[in-house]
């Protein structure tokens, strides 16, 4: 089993439709968790950080998580052309100073105008 | 307020040849992590620095080794180049331990290395 599985899509989703990505992770002791958006031959963004139980709402993005299911997932609402991307899901494990960022292959999102 | 930066942008190396990158972390920030990423692939953690001390590592060789300066900017430095090394090399700047439990990371552009 992966440590981090996504969809690799690619997703197809309508301009002003609603795009959801899912991510399962293997480490229950991740406690923090990341969404990088990565556009072709760019670097990653960070775009939402999670730590606990629930949602967390930021502009049109909405991150949810569920650490009993190991299950974490991202909601773009009114979906833009310029939100065609690959989305990364990226649980922290918390052992150095900071977080070693495990990374899943990311889900390509195509938003069609 | 400067984001992270890398140099250089792209690289081309021959096998077996040695290789630095640098990076200069966010304003304000002290902890550097090092990811590589292949094509077509997610970013795998190499390791990271925090009080110029390597303080985790992935499953890499000791190829690949790194260092930490006082200013927090770090160096990757890859030895003995294989043609599998190329890739995309990222820098990721954060809080460490005294950032109060935030632990964000934020990527440079990155260094495109090619090894022939």
């Amino acid at each position: 089993q992966k440590e981090v599985e996504q969809n690799s899509g690619p997703l197809s989703v309508p301009e002003g439709a609603i795009a959801s990505l899912n991510c399962t992770y293997s480490d229950r002791g991740s406690q923090s968790f990341f969404w990088y958006r990565q556009y072709s031959g760019k670097s990653p963004e960070l775009i939402m950080s999670i730590y606990s139980n629930g949602d967390k709402e930021d502009g049109r993005f909405t991150a949810q998580l569920n650490k009993a299911s190991q299950y974490v997932s991202l909601l773009i609402r009114d979906s833009q052309p310029s939100d065609s991307a690959t989305y990364l899901c990226a649980p922290g494990d918390l052992r150095g100073a900071t977080n070693k960022l495990i990374f899943g292959t990311g889900t390509l999102l195509a938003v069609q105008p | 307020d400067a984001g992270v930066t890398q140099s250089p942008t792209h690289l081309i190396k021959t096998r077996g040849q040695q290789v630095t990158l640098r990076c200069s972390p966010k304003s304000g920030h002290d902890t550097v992590s090092w990811y590589q990423q292949a094509l077509g692939q997610g970013p795998q953690f190499i390791f990271q620095y925090y009080e110029e001390e390597e303080r985790q590592r992935g499953n890499f060789p000791d190829r690949f080794s790194g260092h930490q300066f006082p200013n927090y900017s770090s160096e990757l430095n890859v030895n003995a180049l294989l043609l599998g090394d190329s890739a995309l090399y990222l820098c990721a700047s954060s809080l460490g331990l005294a950032g109060g439990g935030r632990y964000e990371q934020y990527f440079g552009p990155g260094t495109r290395l090619t090894v022939t």
